[in-house]
């Protein structure tokens, strides 16, 4: 299994401000994820992030307002970009080890 | 394209009663299924997968899992229920459609055990 961290644990941002999520991987991993998890539902996919190449966008969600860095194998970065109240959100990560994912705790942002 | 159903959005039962949590999926090959925990402000806790070996799969905290191909089903139960086991449940399979991974999620169960 995999131990994943992620800071800030919770934020409250001003709108149109941005906010860098990070996360910490404590071993080694290829694919890493990112997800939106609205208040009372399911995860939403927002990006793969894989090391060593561009992270991969799903429908929706697009780069400008989600830049995502991915520096090495055990670390990834989810900036959302210019903070509007839709934001608001749980936003969690996860890597993937032997075609399993393993999830964070979590960071709840609120943007007023 | 792979897809889960979760046909209870919520589901309630008495302490030591069993717990039944209901998933099915659509597939094209043979899938890897999850069923992971969301505990409060908590991330997801992964309880068990199946991944074509053994059909009952057994998890953490007393949970399995059957997986069920002629009825394509994979519902998870538990014999008898404790007031911890209050959480979200995600049933999950995982897509590896035109060369590329990732997970479809269920919308989720919410387990409420009632004292």
């Amino acid at each position: 299994s995999a131990v994943i961290s992620q800071k800030p644990s919770r934020d409250i941002c001003q709108r149109g401000t941005s906010l860098t999520i990070q996360c910490q991987v404590d071993s080694q991993v290829t694919m890493m994820f990112w997800y939106r998890q609205q208040p009372g539902q399911s995860l939403t996919l927002i990006a793969t992030a894989n090391q060593g190449s561009e992270a991969t966008y799903e429908s929706g969600f697009v780069i400008d307002k989600f830049p995502i860095s991915r520096p090495n194998l055990t670390f990834s970065t989810l900036t959302v970009s210019n903070m509007s109240p839709e934001d608001s959100s749980i936003y969690l990560c996860s890597a993937d080890l032997t075609d399993t994912q393993y999830f964070g705790p979590g960071t709840r942002l609120t943007v007023l | 394209a792979q897809s889960v159903t979760q046909l209870d959005s919520h589901v309630s039962v008495s302490e030591g009663t069993p717990v039944l949590l209901r998933c099915n999926y659509s597939s094209s090959y043979s899938p890897s299924l999850f069923w992971y925990v969301q505990h409060p402000n908590k991330g997801l806790q992964l309880l068990l997968k199946y991944t074509s070996a053994a059909t009952l799969v057994k998890g953490i905290n007393g949970f399995e899992a059957e997986f069920k191909k002629s009825e394509t089903s994979f519902h998870l139960t538990k014999p008898s229920a404790h007031m911890s086991d209050a959480a979200e449940y995600f049933c999950v399979v995982s897509d590896w459609a035109s060369g590329t991974y990732k997970y479809i999620f269920g919308t989720g169960t919410r387990l409420k055990v009632l004292a």
